[in-house]
């Protein structure tokens, strides 16, 4: 079967630093994309990889290791409004989106 | 420019009860989708749509139906609500399907609740 894997929850500080992981095992891989979703909102595109290594966009950065079936999202200079859900998806050989749960990241001052 | 518009935000119905949630988009986007959102899950596709006059299935298309008459509009329609069907259901859309980063726009969220 098909399976994204990210932690459930997350909490960090203000001005910190946070890594959010994603694993994957899918039938093919055409790419890997992480969204924003605020509570009760739509989800947002923040990233997309679909070569190894790094992509960097302002505060935030995503990694990819297709190898290792492995990304990270990293967010630097964390503020409040960081405070959302974070969702990994895998392209899948059929073109198709495979989903992760998200992972719940919680801001604290 | 309106993106992804979806309504209603808020529905009930009683179990038996049919609905359509309606999804239109102004970008002239070639690939339409609903999804599904339920507490611990990721997003799952119900049914999308490469074009007009084209449909197909993702992975919970059971008991909804939709179609494509128009580049513009993708409605989903609920035949005969169940409590199981109680959840967020997003429509999407991207310029087209395929490989790339076609990145997805979203409406705002239709909430459902079946009684």
């Amino acid at each position: 079967g098909q399976n994204i894997d990210q932690p459930t929850e997350m909490t960090a500080t203000e001005g910190a630093i946070v890594q959010i992981n994603c694993t994957y095992q899918t039938s093919g891989f055409n790419g890997l994309f992480w969204y924003q979703q605020h509570a009760g909102e739509a989800p947002t595109f923040l990233s997309y990889n679909v070569l190894d290594g790094l992509e960097e966009k302002g505060r935030f950065s995503s990694f990819l290791s297709r190898s290792k079936g492995y990304s990270y999202l990293l967010l630097k200079e964390l503020q409040m409004k960081d405070s959302a859900s974070y969702l990994c998806a895998v392209k899948d050989s059929n073109y198709q989106l495979i989903w992760g749960a998200g992972t719940k990241l919680i801001i604290k001052p | 420019n309106a993106g992804v518009t979806q309504t209603p935000k808020f529905q009930v119905l009683k179990t038996g009860q049919s609905m359509t949630l309606q999804c239109a988009q102004d970008m002239n986007h070639e690939y339409m989708s609903w999804y599904r959102q339920d507490p611990g899950m990721g997003l799952r596709l119900i049914h999308y749509s490469v074009g007009a006059g084209i449909t197909d299935q993702g992975e919970v298309p059971n008991g909804y139906n939709v179609s494509r008459s128009t580049t513009e509009d993708f409605p989903l329609r609920l035949l005969s609500a169940a409590p199981s069907q109680t959840s967020v259901y997003f429509c999407a859309s991207s310029y087209q399907a395929g490989s790339g980063a076609n990145v997805l726009t979203f409406g705002a969220g239709s909430r459902l609740t079946v009684l």
